[in-house]
């Protein structure tokens, strides 16, 4: 159980186009989402936390006009690169809130920005 | 959240035990211990997690001492696939309305 799915793995986009990717909760219902982003050999760092039916929190130095995220549903939320770049260009990865009993994350999404 | 200091890497034999390290000396009373690991190009995966008592599931074995400065990972009998970053983070349960703070942890490398 406590399954996350999380599409595309891998995209590969035009600079200046958007890219959405979604994260799903398969089997329990999650009203906190997480979005992290992680550079090469780097450590995940957390962009943003996505609650059910309300606005996104943003980390400091999150672009929050670049980096939409809508969470519609109890099962479901979106990120989306606006306007990528390729300093955009990094591994995306979501997780699921479990409340007391911990998270669940996604496989996450490699994105190469061209 | 309290500060947590891992190696950055660690080498272990196949089949051996792999001891993995973290401290945590400025630990409050009502900070949890995980361990989270994170195979390349993966997202994390829940390993374990303690206060003050030692715990063991069937992955992995947690040793929490008894100042609860430091704990210790123990992989029983390493294989090829543990090979991964583990993430030792130390918090408090808040009923996951917020996100985890990942270190460097230590990349364990097992060795055929």
């Amino acid at each position: 159980g406590a399954v996350v799915s999380q599409h595309p793995s891998r995209v590969i986009c035009k600079s200046g186009t958007s890219v959405k990717i979604e994260c799903r909760s398969l089997d329990f219902q999650a009203t906190t989402m997480f979005w992290y982003r992680q550079f090469p050999k780097q450590s995940l760092m957390l962009m943003a936390t996505s609650n059910e039916g309300s606005k996104a929190t943003y980390e400091q130095g999150v672009e929050k006009d670049k980096f939409l995220i809508n969470h519609a549903s109890l099962t479901l939320s979106t990120l989306t690169v606006t306007s990528a770049h390729p300093e955009d260009s990094s591994f995306y990865i979501c997780s699921a809130s479990r409340g007391d009993y911990g998270y669940t994350f996604g496989s996450g999404t490699r994105l190469t920005v061209v | 959240d309290a500060k947590t200091t891992q190696p950055p890497s660690m080498d272990c034999a196949e089949g051996r035990a792999a001891n993995l390290p973290c401290n945590h000396s400025t630990i409050s009373g009502n900070e949890y211990v995980y361990w989270y690991r994170q195979i390349h190009s993966q997202g994390p995966q829940y390993i374990i997690h303690g206060l003050k008592n030692n715990e063991t599931n069937e992955m992995a074995s947690l040793i929490i001492t008894e100042d609860r400065k430091s704990s210790t990972l123990i992989l029983p009998h390493a294989t090829l696939r543990d090979t991964a970053v583990y993430y030792c983070i130390v918090r408090v349960v808040r009923g996951g309305a917020d996100g985890l703070t990942f270190g460097k942890g230590t990349h364990l490398i097992i060795q055929p």
